[in-house]
């Protein structure tokens, strides 16, 4: 089955740097890759998500780059804010049905 | 617009109880899928229901099992409790199956002692 890895799994910036988040799948059929965030105690938002027809997609701060021939998928996050502190994770869909493999999550800490 | 909304927010079960588990999706959507979050992990995809039809099944044992209603409502059903399944419960809506978005309910904290 599909296996979905995530880097890192905490990560510590200073307000208005950039953040990067990493995953890579070892599924080829994998055809969708959402980006989700969780704050403490609430349910996962979906952020962005690409598919593997795009290479890129932004959305004002966030972008998300994938790569299939390498088989990973990275999240941009520009001029973090403090609201931009939570637990990041990202997924992989192969084929139909709603089976998303999520990686373990990237605990995102943006200091003042 | 309502989003996806599950019930109860909490529960509190004894080893060997069963619970019942219930979401409602967003409206128009015809998919439901049931989603186990464990403490400091990603959700693990338990199932999908699609037309009141199970469209994929997870890797859970067969005390876990659920159904989708005429009302695109869905209920998940664990039996003989053990102290592994104590989790987040989380139930996604979607339009369709084939790469609509997934968008999640607040969950259920299940709580096995």
């Amino acid at each position: 089955g599909e296996n979905v890895e995530q880097h890192p799994s905490t990560l510590s910036v200073q307000e208005g740097d950039s953040a990067v988040i990493k995953c890579t799948y070892s599924d080829s059929a994998s055809n969708y890759f959402p980006w989700y965030k969780q704050e403490l105690g609430k349910r996962p938002q979906l952020i962005i998500d690409i598919r593997s027809n795009v290479g890129e997609k932004k959305d004002q701060r966030i972008a998300v780059t994938l790569n299939k021939t390498a088989k990973h998928f990275s999240l941009h996050i520009t001029e973090t804010q403090p609201e931009d502190s939570a637990v990041y994770f990202c997924a992989a869909k192969a084929g139909g049905g709603n089976k998303l493999t999520f990686g373990t999550g990237t605990q995102l800490k943006v200091e003042l | 617009d309502a989003g996806v909304t599950q019930s109860p927010t909490h529960l509190i079960k004894t080893r060997g109880q069963q619970v019942t588990l219930r979401c409602s999706p967003i409206s128009g959507h015809k998919s439901v899928s049931w989603y186990q979050q464990v403490l400091g992990q990603g959700p693990q995809f338990i199932f999908q229901y699609y037309e009141k039809e199970e469209r994929g099944r997870g890797n859970f044992p067969d005390r876990f099992s659920a159904r989708q209603f005429p009302n695109y409502s869905s209920e998940l059903n664990v039996n003989a409790l053990l102290l592994g399944d104590s989790a987040l419960y989380l139930c996604a809506s979607s339009f369709g199956t084939a790469g609509s978005p997934l968008h999640f309910g607040n969950g259920t904290r299940l709580t096995v002692t």
